[in-house]
């Protein structure tokens, strides 16, 4: 159990770019989260997938950011045309499913938005 | 929706002093996280807690959930200079999906 990973953990970028983010969630673990964390914020939940269906996605996720999970194992996260306002830290986490409540998070992708 | 609060936001104390962090909410949640976090990292868990009135203790660190499932506390006993972080509190609420609703956090300072 290696854990869940992110890459890259640190991303700066200019305006108007796009972005894409990679999470590889803990072997086995079918249920798969994106959050999003500003500075001094608790992270708020951005999309959900089960195995390769995205099955939830927050308000917060608009129409410049897709998610997608095609084999249910790893997870890429796009933001197009990237703002200011979507500076902040990009959590994944990763969960066994069935009854275990407990959700583990990968260290985090932090972008920069100049 | 379901939110979560928590108090205090900040904590600034000595090494060697008791404290107490509050998760509060109106809404019932089926279980409840307690995270610490280290700036630039991803969360790591502290404890699960899925029964209402149940006490978990990790060392000098002990976890209650309400009796009624709306809140939760942490009490950390002698603090020390490690134990400096962002404290989460997060709830599994109502939906199929398990997400979680993040408290705001509560960043602790111990100085030595």
């Amino acid at each position: 159990d290696t854990g869940v990973s992110q890459d890259p953990r640190h991303k700066i970028t200019k305006r108007g770019q796009n972005v894409t983010f990679r999470c590889d969630p803990i072997s086995e673990h079918n249920r798969l989260y994106w959050y999003r964390q500003t500075l001094g914020q608790g992270p708020e939940f951005l999309t959900y997938f089960q195995n390769e269906a995205q099955l939830e996605k927050s308000r917060l996720l608009s129409d410049r950011f897709s998610a997608e999970r095609p084999k249910g194992s790893f997870s890429t996260l796009e933001i197009q045309r990237t703002e200011q306002g979507d500076s902040a830290m990009y959590l994944c986490a990763s969960n066994p499913g069935g009854l275990v409540k407990t959700q583990y998070f990968g260290p985090g992708t932090r972008l920069l938005v100049l | 929706t379901q939110l979560l609060e928590q108090s205090p936001q900040f904590l600034s104390i000595q090494e060697g002093e008791n404290l107490t962090v509050y998760c509060n909410s109106s809404s019932v949640f089926s279980s409840l996280q307690w995270y610490r976090q280290e700036p630039g990292e991803g969360p790591v868990l502290l404890v699960t807690v899925v029964t209402g009135g149940e006490v978990k203790k990790l060392k000098r660190l002990t976890f209650q959930f309400g009796d009624a499932r709306k809140d939760s506390s942490l009490h950390i006993t002698a603090a020390q200079p490690g134990d400096t972080g962002l404290y989460l509190c997060a709830g599994g609420g109502s939906s199929n999906t398990g997400k979680l609703i993040f408290g705001q956090g509560t960043t602790l300072q111990v100085k030595p």
